[in-house]
């Protein structure tokens, strides 16, 4: 069946430092990846998105880009802050499963300043 | 604005009781969902359901059970809680566009 999987945290960056979550996943054809990003105490929020190959989902200096030959959708950030501390989930969706999200372990991030 | 609210935001509960979790979306949406949330294991899939009185399992239904009655309600159902289901829950729906929205989560504790 279809998964994702992102490395294992924590990380912890100091402030200003390059950020990558890998996320790489398993699916058949052609879904949709997200990344989301849930802060302390707070509920899911969706950070990024794409739809098909080659596609860039960029916010807030995050991006991702579907890439299907290597099946991956790395998060991105050049210059991290202390308000980016928060757990980042990869999810994928098929058009077929009504919107249902498959998502990774998540990843927790903490960023010192 | 899109509204997912669910019913309580923490609850206690003792094992072997009965416990509801309500989740009402004001968005007309069919489809709707729910995920439990574990550190360490991401979200897994329990229920969900795309049609009033439509219910399909997830990856993890067992100890849980589900009802549609209206479009705009989804209901999580232990029947008879357990410490291993102390978990937050979350209530996610979808609608034509298949672009999701959470509501705010309800954290259970099993006692």
């Amino acid at each position: 069946g279809d998964s994702v999987t992102q490395m294992e945290g924590p990380v912890t960056l100091s402030e200003e430092a390059f950020l990558t979550i890998n996320c790489t996943y398993t699916a058949t054809g052609y879904p949709s990846l997200f990344w989301y990003v849930q802060y302390p105490g707070e509920g899911l929020q969706l950070l990024l998105k794409a739809t098909k190959a080659d596609d860039k989902g960029s916010n807030k200096g995050f991006e991702a880009t579907y890439r299907k030959e290597t099946t991956s959708f790395h998060l991105e950030k050049g210059s991290v802050q202390v308000s980016d501390s928060a757990v980042y989930f990869c999810a994928l969706s098929h058009r077929g499963s009504q919107g249902n999200l498959i998502f990774g372990k998540g990843t927790k991030l903490s960023v010192k300043p | 604005d899109v509204k997912v609210t669910q019913s309580s935001r923490y609850l206690v509960k003792r094992t072997g009781e009965k416990v509801f979790l309500e989740c009402v979306q004001d968005m007309d949406h069919e489809n709707m969902f729910w995920y439990r949330q574990d550190p360490g294991l991401g979200l897994r899939l329990i229920y969900f359901s795309y049609d009033v009185k439509m219910k399909e399992k997830g990856d993890i239904p067992e100890g849980y059970s589900v009802s549609r009655e209206k479009k705009e309600r989804f209901s999580l159902i232990l029947e008879s809680a357990s410490t291993n289901q102390t978990s937050m829950y979350l209530c996610v729906t979808s609608g034509s566009t298949y672009e999701q929205y959470f509501g705010p989560g309800t954290r259970l504790t099993v006692t």
